[in-house]
């Protein structure tokens, strides 16, 4: 089964600087990848995705690494602003349509 | 741009009563889905319907929980006896075909 963890990981960056939020998977059955980005009081919402058959995907802003021999995920934000603060979670899929989210990292951005 | 909406915000009920809770999924969506969240924990999967049925459901899941489609815009999770530990934000979510899913903000259940 899939690793959990009730910890939220906690990253504070400068504004303006670069963030990288990890997140590690267990099920090498997992084909597909998204990070969520949660603020307060809100659902998650989506960022970025990326399949099983890529291993960099870029957004605006935003780039995912996904290293499948070692099964880790990476979200890397460029020039961190203030409105990035919020809890990202990577979300992973098994093509059996199994939904897993990870445990969350909290992204603080200090002005 | 089209989104997952969800109501009540909030709903308090009392330990033993039934609640309903609402959402409407983006409307050429296919795939439905119920999360929930505990104050400071992660978002757990509760279960996901297609094509009129459940196709997969956590171990959350029990008897005390249902969902419905009662019409072609409603997505509904019912919890039959609440109990305190029911207590949460339940989230919604639709997805297209091997898309991502898109979450509506939630209904913060509190049991009392």
């Amino acid at each position: 089964g899939e690793s959990v963890g009730l910890h939220l990981p906690t990253l504070s960056v400068q504004e303006g600087d670069n963030s990288i939020i990890n997140c590690a998977y267990s099920n090498s059955a997992s084909d597909y990848f998204i990070w969520y980005k949660q603020e307060s009081g809100k659902g998650p919402q989506f960022i970025i995705d990326i399949r099983s058959n890529m291993d960099k995907r870029q957004g605006q802003r935003v780039t995912v690494l996904l290293n499948k021999t070692v099964k880790h995920l990476s979200l890397q934000i460029a020039a961190t602003q203030p409105g990035d603060s919020a809890v990202y979670f990577c979300y992973m899929k098994t093509s059996y349509d199994k939904v897993i989210f990870g445990p969350g990292t909290s992204l603080s951005v200090i002005p | 741009e089209p989104e997952v909406t969800q109501t009540p915000s909030h709903q308090v009920t009392q330990m033993g009563q039934e609640v309903i809770l609402r959402c409407v999924p983006i409307s050429n969506h296919l795939y439905f889905y119920w999360y929930r969240q505990i104050l400071g924990q992660k978002v757990e999967f509760l279960v996901s319907f297609y094509n009129n049925e459940i196709s997969e459901k956590s171990e959350i899941f029990d008897d005390q929980f249902s969902v419905e489609r009662p019409d072609g815009s409603n997505f509904t999770l019912k919890i039959r006896s609440t109990k305190l530990e029911d207590s949460a934000m339940y989230f919604c979510a639709s997805s297209g075909s091997g898309a991502p899913l898109h979450f509506g903000n939630g209904t913060r259940l509190t049991v009392t």
